[in-house]
Order: structure tokens, then sequence, then C-alpha cells
């Protein structure tokens, strides 16, 4: 079954220490995606990435970093200088012939990872 | 500024009826992508239904469908025959040409037995 994966689904963390989060995609998408939810709200993006190394940052970037060395992993690396880490974090891929050429391709979720920071 | 606003933070359904979750959004594009998505408590985004702008006929998924009225700018989700699976948070969202996914902050269902 084709879908994306992150691990692990929870995830504890001292302050001061970096932590990557882990996500796989087999569904041969271009664009991946990293979200941050925090309790009762929207979504808000973190990073994303079109094509194999190349990704920019979205709304709340600061804090945060990401690679993208292989077509099906997009990690995302939660570091020290993250003020408020603690969050629900959601990886995405959605599949794009070519940057915006349709806006009518959803975009595929994985199970999350639930990062706690004290 | 592209925008979702979603004004209903909490519903309820009593079962096997059916409900409408409010989306207004804000644009000035003519061309433009709408999406709804369910966050059952496990976490996971499902995708739910898409509305393209120029689409004439209303969205329909099952017991999904979308009253799209572009004049107004809206996009509510109906749910038809409530089910106690169908409790969950939904969120709209929209997409234009070159750029990202804009999220609401999302309704909360509760569907009562």
């Amino acid at each position: 079954d084709g879908g994306i994966t992150q691990s692990p689904k929870y995830l504890f963390r001292k302050e001061g220490q970096n932590v990557t989060l882990s996500c796989e995609q087999n569904l041969n998408h271009d664009a991946m995606y990293w979200y941050r939810q925090d309790p009762g709200q929207g979504l808000r993006l973190i990073y994303y990435s079109q094509i194999v190394n190349d990704f920019q940052k979205g709304d709340i970037a600061e804090g945060y970093s990401v690679s993208r060395e292989k077509k099906e992993s997009f990690p995302l690396t939660v570091t020290s200088a993250q003020k408020n880490p603690t969050a629900f974090y959601l990886c995405a891929s959605s599949e794009e012939t070519e940057w915006g050429a349709a806006i009518s391709y959803e975009q595929y979720f994985g199970p999350g990872t639930r990062l706690t920071v004290t | 500024a592209q925008k979702i606003t979603q004004t209903q933070p909490g519903m309820f359904v009593q079962e096997k009826e059916a409900v409408t979750l409010d989306c207004t959004y804000d644009t000035s594009d003519q061309s433009y992508g709408l999406f709804w998505y369910k966050q059952p408590s496990s976490g996971e985004m499902i995708f739910l239904i898409y509305q393209g702008s120029y689409d004439e006929q209303n969205a329909t998924e099952g017991r999904y469908s979308l009253n799209f009225q572009k004049a107004r700018k809206s996009a509510n989700l109906v749910i038809s025959a409530s089910q106690l699976g169908d409790s969950a948070m939904y969120f709209c969202a929209m997409r234009h040409y070159g750029q990202n996914f804009v999220f609401g902050p999302g309704t909360r269902l509760s569907v009562l037995p």
C-alpha cells in the first residue's frame, strides 16, 4: 500500500536538544511538506520541497531545518533554537507535475509525530 | 491575502441527521481549489472532497457534498446521515496556482448517539 510514514508517533526530548522527525513516502510524489499543529488550531507550514535537493521556508521556519536528499524522504530537525517546540507535526506530499500547474491535487498526510519537549 | 474562515469552533449533530460545516474564504483570484479534510482523534488528515473554482456543479463524494457559492466566497461541507465515526475536526483549505495550501482553523464535530 502506498502512503506516508512518520516515526515515531510520540517523541520526548529535553530542552536544548535537537531532534529529527522522519517522513517517508512511497507515492512517488515530487512535493513534500511539513506542518505544525498546536492544540485546537489549524496547520501552519514549516518547510516544503518541490524537488530533490531543493526546499523553501514556509510561514514558521525559524528554529527548524530540513533536507531532501531522496525523493521519498523529507526529515525535519527541530533545533534548540525553536522556542516552543512542543506540538503535533504532520508531513504531507502531493503530486506536482510542475509547481502549481494543478490546483486540484490534494495533499496526502502521514499519521503525525507528537513531540513533547520538557 | 488569502484566508480561510471557519466560524464554528464546535458543532453537535444527532446521529443519522445532516450537518453543514461553514467555510468562507478570501481571495482576489478567479482560479483556486477548495478542499475539505477530516482529522480524527488519531491525528491523521484525511482528504474528503475537492471543488474547483470553475466547476459548475457542486462536488459530491458519498455522504459528503460541498455547497459552493462563488459569489459569496463560501464552500460549506454538508455531511448527510451522520455517523458516530464522523466525530472529528474538519478543516477547509484553499490553494492557488503556484502557492501553498492555506488551512482554516477547523471545526470540531461531535455526533451524538
